[in-house]
């Protein structure tokens, strides 16, 4: 069964960049896509960006400037970077393995953007 | 970028209901539509794909039809487990989902 696992600081200051780590295991990260979605609190889900194992990418328009997916094929990691953050980017951060429809979901880190 | 669009935001009724939740698209996405189940602290989990595909272990009373700009969730006889947040998503042009639809015990 594959299990995802969200990592990283769950406080962020404003204007510094939020760092997360998915861990993939009981399956490889080859041959599939990965992505990153986010919910604030009591909101809806907004879609992040995925990457292909191979490490093209895709990214929501309105983050796509502030955006980063990168994967490590060797630790079975793919991982986010959200640069010059602001309280309107605290949220629940989920990872989630697909695109065309997200299958397997991590149990989603909560991230918190205050000085 | 396409819109989708959920109604109703919120849902009220009552257990063994019939109950319809729609999306709809602001373009064509042809059948690449999802629905998703949310419970308050967890993940969303994925119901069904590409429209109409019921996912392996989800229950026969929930049924995705549509096709286009237009797609509807059914939940043919409501069950308290599923009262919880629905989303629809598309992947015909990179991601985006709906504002999601809560259903709530009337």
């Amino acid at each position: 069964q594959v299990q995802l696992r969200e990592s990283g600081p769950g406080l962020v200051k404003p204007s510094e960049t939020l760092s997360l780590t998915c861990t993939v295991s009981g399956g490889s990260i080859n041959s599939y896509y990965w992505s990153w979605i986010r919910q604030p609190p009591g909101k809806g889900l907004e879609w992040i960006g995925y990457i292909y194992y191979s490490g093209s990418t895709n990214y929501n328009p309105s983050l796509k400037s502030r955006v980063t997916i990168s994967v490590d094929t060797s630790k079975n990691q793919f991982s986010l970077k959200l640069t010059s953050v602001t309280a309107a980017d605290t949220a629940v951060y989920y990872c989630a393995r697909g695109y065309y429809d997200l299958g397997y979901w991590g149990q989603g880190t909560l991230v918190t953007v205050s000085s | 970028d396409i819109q989708m669009t959920q109604s109703p935001s919120s849902l009220s009724a009552s257990v063994g209901d019939r109950v319809t939740i729609t999306c709809r698209a602001s373009q064509t996405i042809s059948s690449f539509l999802n629905w998703y189940q949310q419970k308050p602290g967890k993940a969303p989990k994925l119901l069904i794909s590409a429209a109409s595909s019921l996912q392996g272990g989800v229950p026969s009373r929930f049924s995705g039809s549509g096709f286009g700009t237009e797609f509807t969730l059914t939940i043919s006889s409501l069950q308290p487990e599923d009262f919880a947040t629905y989303y629809c998503q598309q992947s015909y042009s990179s991601l985006s989902f709906g504002q999601g639809t809560k259903l709530e015990i009337k």
